[in-house]
């Protein structure tokens, strides 16, 4: 079957670091993406990979390992509008996304 | 990045009544859409899947005649919640995605159905 793995929550400091992760199991693999969305609105889209490496895109950077089916999300200075929830998708042979549940970020000041 | 127009925002209907919402693109041709639905606090339900001129694709449990869905041209799609019921309350969002271009699916807004 197809699975997309994630922290359900996490927790972090204003102007900290944090690295959310994802590991994935799916039919195939056409890129991942990280989307994030904040209560009561649809998901925005922060990142794409399809390469193994890292994509880095101003505070957030995203890195992906297709050997072992595993991304990260990272979240440099840390601010309070962050605080959010962040999902990991995988586009799969039929260029499907398969989504994992999302991890809730909780930032304190 | 493109848009995805997504109406209403939010609606309350009672029970028994059938609500539509619209999903547009308003700057590329969408081939397909899709629609999902989510609960508080849980990830995005993929419900079906509209390709532009044909029927849509239901995932397993979802019933295609209490959710119908329309993809009649390239930049709209239409999901009728008909005879709806307090357990069909949920936010449905669309998104929508380029024929030729499998990087990105662009969200809709997305609405708040309440059915009372």
């Amino acid at each position: 079957g197809q699975n997309i793995d994630q922290p359900t929550e996490m927790t972090a400091t204003e102007g900290a670091i944090v690295q959310i992760n994802c590991t994935y199991q799916t039919s195939g693999f056409n890129g991942l993406f990280w989307y994030q969305q904040h209560a009561g609105e649809a998901p925005t889209f922060l990142s794409y990979n399809v390469l193994d490496g890292l994509e880095e895109k101003g505070r957030f950077s995203s890195f992906l390992s297709r050997s072992k089916g595993y991304s990260y999300l990272l979240l440099k200075e840390l601010q309070m509008k962050d605080s959010a929830s962040y999902l990991c998708a995988v586009m799969d042979s039929n260029y499907q996304l398969i989504w994992g549940a999302g991890t809730k970020l909780i930032i304190k000041p | 990045g493109a848009v995805v127009s997504q109406h209403p925002s939010w609606v309350i209907c009672k029970s028994g009544t059938s609500v539509k919402i619209e999903c547009r693109s308003l700057d590329f041709q969408a081939t397909t859409m899709f629609w999902y639905r989510q609960f508080p606090k849980q990830s995005l339900m993929l419900m079906a899947t509209s390709n532009e001129g044909s029927k849509a694709t239901y995932e397993q449990g979802v019933e295609k005649d209490k959710f119908l869905i329309n993809h009649a041209s390239l930049t709209l799609s239409t999901l009728t919640v008909t005879s709806a019921h307090p357990e069909d309350s949920s936010f449905y969002i669309c998104s929508a995605r380029d024929g030729n271009d499998h990087t990105e699916a662009f969200f809709g807004q997305g609405t708040r159905l309440t059915v009372v």
